[in-house]
Parts: structure tokens; C-alpha cells; sequence
């Protein structure tokens, strides 16, 4: 059984720092694309980032480009989001999220298949 | 960016009774060379994430009833609901997968009348 459990949310001040972790079981990890996720309270789902299998490309958000980096650890089947200079507009649950598998390592587009539970990020004084 | 609208916004429908959700991308996601729709459906009930429902449009996926059914293509794509259950009331989301960003309508709440 697929399994991602993020965790690393919790409350941080306006332009402070949180690393947020996915731990993955249930499938090959290093096979999948891997995705980030948020949902503000009580709003939509919005995109955040992307990597491939191996960690050798990843995409961003505009939102969050420059601010946060996506990065994996194979051997430890885990994702993560490294999130500096936090905003109050960062606040949300944040989802890792596995797509369809895809073959090609350079491009992916197929929809998630699974998502974690989701950890929540405040940012607030 | 692909900006993806629902409608309507919220939705009650009785039991047993069918329900529509409605969705408008601003740009085509039908991809030519293969004639598929980079299009996809999500459900997510309060406190949970989302469950994926239907992908390229209209292949239900792997346990889901076969009352929920997704049509469509091109930039207009429908989710139908045949015979509405109390477990169906959440929020409906659709997405597009044909380019990054990967983006999603606003979300429709369905609720029971």
C-alpha cells in the first residue's frame, strides 16, 4: 500500500525558515515524480513544486521560486520542502503528492495518484 | 498558466438524484499528438486530502463507483455524479496536468439538499 506521511509544519514568524519532510513507503521511491501541495485554510489547492526520480530536475511555483527548494534522499525514501523567507500568504497544509508514473526523467505531466495527510504551516507573529 | 473554472461554486442535490460540476479551462488541454485530455478529477472531504476520481477526463480510477463518470474535452469537461449518497458530499475539484503549472479550479461543494 502507497503511504506518504509529511511531516516538519508548525507555527514560524514572517521570513523564518521550516523544512518540511514525506516519508514514502509501499513503492520504488527513486521511479516516481514526486509533487508539493498547499491549501490555505479554508481556499483551493495550488501547486508548489516538482521533482523527478533522481533529483535532477526540479520546477517551482513562481510564488515560491527562489524562496523554497524541493530536494530527495532516495536511500532514505523521503521528499522534502526547504521553506526560507516565510510569508504570511505561505500559511496552508501542505500535501506531498505522487503522480502517475512517467517514464521520461526530464518531463512529467499525469495527475497525482496519492497524496499524504498534509502538515500545516503557520506563519505568524 | 492554465486558469481552470468551476461552476457552479456550491451544489445541493438530493438523495439519490444526480449532480453536475461543470469545468472551463482557459486554453485547451487536449494534446494532438496522442488525442488525450490532460484533464483530471478530485474529491476531498473535510479534514482529508484529495482522492483522485478521474483522469484524462474520463477513466475512473482503480475503486471508484462507477456513479461518478467525467466527460468532455478540449477546454469544457463535465463531472456527473448518477445517484448521489450521503458519502458523496465534499468538495470536487478539477485539474490540469497538461502543463506546469500544474493548476486547479476553485472547487465545488456539493452538499446534500
Amino acid at each position: 500500500e502507497v503511504q506518504l506521511v509529511e511531516s516538519g509544519g508548525g507555527l514560524v514568524q514572517p521570513g523564518g525558515s521550516l523544512r518540511l519532510s514525506c516519508a514514502a513507503s509501499g513503492f520504488t521511491f527513486s521511479r516516481y515524480w514526486m509533487h508539493w501541495v498547499r491549501q490555505a485554510p479554508g481556499k483551493g489547492l495550488v501547486w508548489v513544486s516538482r521533482i523527478n526520480g533522481d533529483g535532477s530536475s526540479t520546477t517551482y511555483a513562481d510564488s515560491v521560486k527562489g524562496r523554497f527548494t524541493i530536494f530527495r534522499d532516495n536511500a532514505k525514501n523521503t521528499l522534502y520542502l526547504h521553506m526560507n523567507s516565510l510569508r504570511a500568504e505561505d500559511t496552508a497544509v501542505y500535501y506531498c503528492a505522487r503522480v502517475e508514473y512517467c517514464s521520461d526523467p526530464t518531463s512529467c505531466y499525469t495527475w497525482f495518484d496519492h497524496w499524504g495527510q498534509g502538515t500545516l504551516v503557520t506563519v505568524s507573529s | 498558466d492554465i486558469v481552470m473554472t468551476q461552476s457552479p461554486d456550491s451544489l445541493a442535490v438530493s438523495l439519490g438524484e444526480r449532480a453536475t460540476i461543470n469545468c472551463k479551462s482557459s486554453q485547451s488541454v487536449l494534446y494532438s499528438s496522442n488525442s488525450k485530455n490532460y484533464f483530471a478529477w478530485y474529491q476531498q472531504k473535510p479534514g482529508q486530502p484529495p482522492k483522485l476520481l478521474i483522469y484524462w477526463a474520463s477513466t475512473r480510477e482503480s475503486g471508484v463507483p462507477d456513479r461518478f463518470s467525467g466527460s468532455g474535452s478540449g477546454t469544457d469537461f463535465t463531472l456527473t455524479i448518477s445517484g448521489l449518497q450521503a458519502e458523496d458530499v465534499a468538495v470536487y475539484y478539477c485539474q490540469q496536468y497538461y502543463s506546469i503549472p500544474q493548476t486547479f479550479g476553485q472547487g465545488t461543494k456539493l452538499e446534500i439538499k
